[in-house]
């Protein structure tokens, strides 16, 4: 079964640089989730989409945004890179109102800020 | 707002024994609940949920957890545990209200199965 995509795996940026993380979700499925996981730390929740509408927001610092295209896919824009940036970024994406409530979970995207 | 409480940062078992990894919530309404495990450097997998019904829920690799609404608990169990078992588990709770999906995490506990 197709599984959430994420691109790049691994990323490797210095400070003040600029990335952009990417996530395609499973087919149909029309909400998407972010979250940064730190070393060591659990997974906390940045923002989410649903219908190409962003639908909840979490601890997302003013430097990142995000969005989600008409083909449902994400992309979660980084500026202003810090080292407390480097951490595991995770896309998740669900069917939303047809299944609320299951998150799909993409293989994430290790960022290292030098 | 909704939080999950791992108590135990580290369990270890013996392989064959059971197993049991704690988890409490705390939610404002009914939750919904959840169990992901991750591996090193891989993404999160889920195992198993509750949503309602029937409190003893089944999961996937022979994982299942009871949700105890008086104790506010929903940990984690396996009747004989395998070497294979031995990850990070997490659990999570999410919100009933539609536009509140997102999912808050315990800090985890390391699961060591010893041969």
């Amino acid at each position: 079964a197709a599984g959430v995509i994420q691109s790049p795996r691994h990323l490797i940026k210095e400070k003040r640089e600029t990335a952009t993380l990417k996530c395609y979700p499973i087919p149909r499925h029309d909400t998407v989730y972010w979250y940064q996981q730190g070393p060591g730390q659990d997974p906390q929740f940045l923002i989410s989409f649903y219908e190409k509408m962003q639908s909840d927001k979490g601890s997302i610092p003013d430097r990142f945004s995000a969005q989600q295209f008409s083909d449902y896919h994400s992309e979660l824009n980084m500026s202003s890179l810090e080292l407390g940036d480097s951490a595991l970024y995770f896309c998740a994406s669900s069917l939303g109102l047809a299944d609320p409530y299951e998150q799909y979970f993409g293989p994430g995207t290790r960022l290292t800020v030098t | 707002a909704q939080s999950v409480a791992q108590p135990e940062d580290q369990v270890n078992v013996a392989e064959g024994n059971p197993l049991t990894v704690k988890c409490t919530y705390s939610v404002s309404g009914n939750p919904y609940l959840f169990w992901y495990v991750q591996y090193p450097n891989r993404g999160l997998q889920f195992l198993l949920k509750y949503i309602t019904g029937d409190n003893l829920v089944k999961g996937s690799y022979g994982f299942e957890a009871e949700f105890n609404k008086s104790q506010t608990s929903f940990h984690l169990k396996k009747p004989s545990a395998l070497v294979s078992d031995s990850a990070l588990y997490f659990c999570a709770v999410r919100d009933t209200n539609f536009g509140n999906e997102k999912l808050t995490f315990g800090t985890g506990t390391r699961l060591t199965i010893i041969p």
